[in-house]
């Protein structure tokens, strides 16, 4: 059973540009969590989906961030007119419960 | 919000020593979560506690959940080099989404 993919792994971005991440959860689970991590920090909650439904967002940003997970293909999470401060590591969890969540390798956004 | 206090902050041991980390909280908990995440990695679930004052073990490290549920440790005998890494403890208060704490950095010294 392959772990949780996320990608790209690093991606590079103008400030201004959007920045397109994406998720394929574990096979058998159908509820993503998406968390950013700054350096030296924990991991912050962003939002919670299931197919084509958000669970909550309420970790995420009001404006410039959304995220998506269609009935078919990966979990989305898009950053509109990417800002300094949006670098950081982007993390993607799948749980088959809603309770213990396995983690994806991350996307390392830096804003340039 | 809801948060989760972790100490400490930074442990340096040598190796064979033994390393514990707290996590509080200033409510109850509905269950706690402990996590590893390696230098440059990803965070990896260890284990779920649920019960008060439970306290479960996997090989070298052992889990407590606190009797009022509001606290949790996690202790490894021993410690060895691939013990390294931040360790993350994560709590749910009813339908809440998981909460980290800042986490603990381990360093081991050969």
């Amino acid at each position: 059973n392959a772990g949780v993919m996320q990608n790209p792994r690093h991606l590079v971005r103008r400030r201004g540009q959007e920045a397109r991440l994406r998720c394929s959860p574990m096979k058998g689970h159908s509820h993503v969590y998406w968390y950013r991590q700054l350096p030296e920090e924990g991991l912050k909650f962003m939002v919670y989906l299931q197919k084509e439904n958000i669970i909550d967002e309420s970790g995420m940003p009001k404006e410039r961030f959304s995220a998506e997970f269609p009935k078919e293909g990966p979990s989305i999470l898009r950053i509109q007119q990417v800002v300094r401060g949006d670098s950081a590591a982007y993390f993607c969890a799948s749980s088959p419960t809603a309770y213990e969540q396995y983690f994806g390798p991350g996307t390392r956004l830096t804003v340039t | 919000g809801q948060q989760v206090m972790q100490i400490p902050q930074y442990q340096h041991v040598q190796e064979g020593e033994d390393f514990t980390t707290y996590c509080n909280s200033s409510t109850t908990l509905s269950n706690i979560q402990w996590y590893k995440q390696r230098p440059g990695g990803h965070p990896v679930f260890l284990i779920q506690l649920v019960k008060s004052g439970e306290v479960k073990k996997q090989k070298r490290l052992t889990f407590q959940f606190g009797e009022a549920k509001k606290n949790s440790s996690l202790h490894i005998t021993a410690t060895q080099t691939t013990d390294v890494g931040t360790y993350f403890c994560a709590g749910h208060w009813g339908n809440t989404p998981l909460v980290f704490g800042k986490g603990t950095r381990l360093s081991v010294i050969a």
